[in-house]
Order: C-alpha cells, then sequence, then structure tokens
C-alpha cells in the first residue's frame, strides 16, 4: 500500500540519548517535512525538505537535525533527547511538483517520550 | 504573529448539523486547508479554499472570506464516525502552512 511508513510507533528513551525517528514514503512526493504534535497546540514544522538533497528549517528545528539522501527517506535525529522533546511526530510528504501545496500526506506517528 | 483560531471541542448529535468555525492571521495567504484527525491517529486531507465561497464535498463543504479572515467547515448528517479532531491550516505568503490547535468534534448518539 503506498503511503509514509514511519518507525518506531512508539518509544521511551532517557534523557541525553540520541534518536533517530524514520520516515520512508514511496509515492515519489518531491517534499517531505516533520512536524511535531502536542496537546493544545497546532502541528508545529520541525525541518523541510523541498527536494532530495535540500533541506530546511521550521518553526522549531533546535535539537533536531535532518538529511534527504534520495527522494524516499526523510529520518529526523535528536542528538541529545530532552524532557521537552516528548511529543507525537508526524512526518508527511507532498507532491509540489506543479507548485507549493497544503494537501499533505501524513504517517501514522511516531510517540515519543522522554524521562 | 500568525494565528490561527478554532474553538477547542464542540458536542452535536447524531444526523444534525454543526459548523466549525476557524479564524486567522497571517502573512499573507495561499490557500487554506482542512485536516480531519481521528484520536490516535495521522490527519487527513478534507478540503481547500483559496477563493471566496463555498466548496462542497459530498457531506462537507468549506467556506472562505478572505476580507474577514475567516472560514468554516460544515458537515451535514452527521455520523459517529465524524467523532473526531478538524484542524484549520493556512498556507502564508512563504508557502508555509500555520496550524490552529483544531476542534475536538464529539458526536452523540
Amino acid at each position: 500500500i503506498a503511503g509514509i511508513t514511519q518507525a518506531p510507533t512508539s518509544q521511551i528513551l532517557a534523557a541525553g540519548r540520541r534518536m533517530t525517528l524514520r520516515c520512508t514514503q514511496d509515492m515519489r512526493h518531491n517534499a517531505m517535512y516533520w512536524y511535531r504534535q502536542d496537546l493544545g497546540l497546532g502541528l508545529r514544522l520541525i525541518h523541510y525538505s523541498n527536494t532530495a538533497g535540500t533541506t530546511g528549517k521550521g518553526e522549531v528545528p533546535d535539537g533536531y537535525s535532518v538529511s534527504r539522501a534520495n527522494t524516499d527517506d526523510f529520518p529526523l535525529t535528536l542528538a541529545s533527547a530532552v524532557p521537552s522533546q516528548t511529543s507525537v511526530y508526524f512526518c508527511a510528504s507532498s507532491d509540489s511538483s506543479g507548485g507549493p501545496t497544503g494537501e499533505l500526506f501524513f504517517g501514522e506517528g511516531s510517540r515519543l517520550t522522554v524521562l | 504573529g500568525q494565528n490561527i483560531d478554532q474553538p477547542t471541542e464542540m458536542t452535536a448529535t447524531e444526523g444534525a448539523i454543526v459548523q466549525i468555525n476557524c479564524t486567522y492571521q497571517t502573512s499573507g495567504f495561499n490557500g487554506l486547508f482542512w485536516y480531519q484527525q481521528h484520536a490516535g491517529e495521522a490527519p487527513t486531507f478534507l478540503s481547500y479554499n483559496v477563493l471566496d465561497g463555498l466548496e462542497e464535498k459530498g457531506r462537507f463543504s468549506s467556506f472562505l472570506s478572505r476580507s474577514k479572515g475567516y472560514s468554516y467547515l460544515l458537515l451535514k448528517e452527521l455520523q459517529m464516525k465524524d467523532s473526531a479532531s478538524y484542524l484549520c491550516a493556512v498556507m502564508d505568503s512563504n508557502y508555509q502552512l500555520i496550524w490552529g490547535a483544531g476542534t475536538k468534534l464529539i458526536i452523540k448518539p
């Protein structure tokens, strides 16, 4: 089934540990995004990539890094996790070949708890 | 600053109609989007408005007034499966999506 796969779906992590959330899409979308979703707040953009080989910072990039080595994969790394990074993380993609679009396709999310 | 406002929670009865409002103040405007998110699941795209007026898609309709910075999502013939959060998002002048916190819709039999 075409779509976006995120892994892990859930993880408990000790503060200070390094963690990579994986995201893979098979729709050949050129744009990909990482969001975090916290109770009472809207989705907040962490990092994005408009095309393979390029990345950009979103609204809340501090403490996170991304890479986009190819079209399909867009991993998010927490270099040294802190409790404030406890959240649900969503990876998303869009087909922006015809221009920017707000029609995003989301993965099922990764629930991360940092203790 | 940029801001999207929508009610935190609404309750409606199965079979009825409900209107979920969204007001926005953003740096530029390149479209307004509505998403549905069931509890514990990913958001899914519902509708897109870039011009003023009403867009109808089955039981769901979305309205936009750019001059008022206002949109609503209208859900007709409510079903229990419509219980979900509804997210309003605006694409700003930099083509970045600004998201509201979402409206949790509770449907009662």
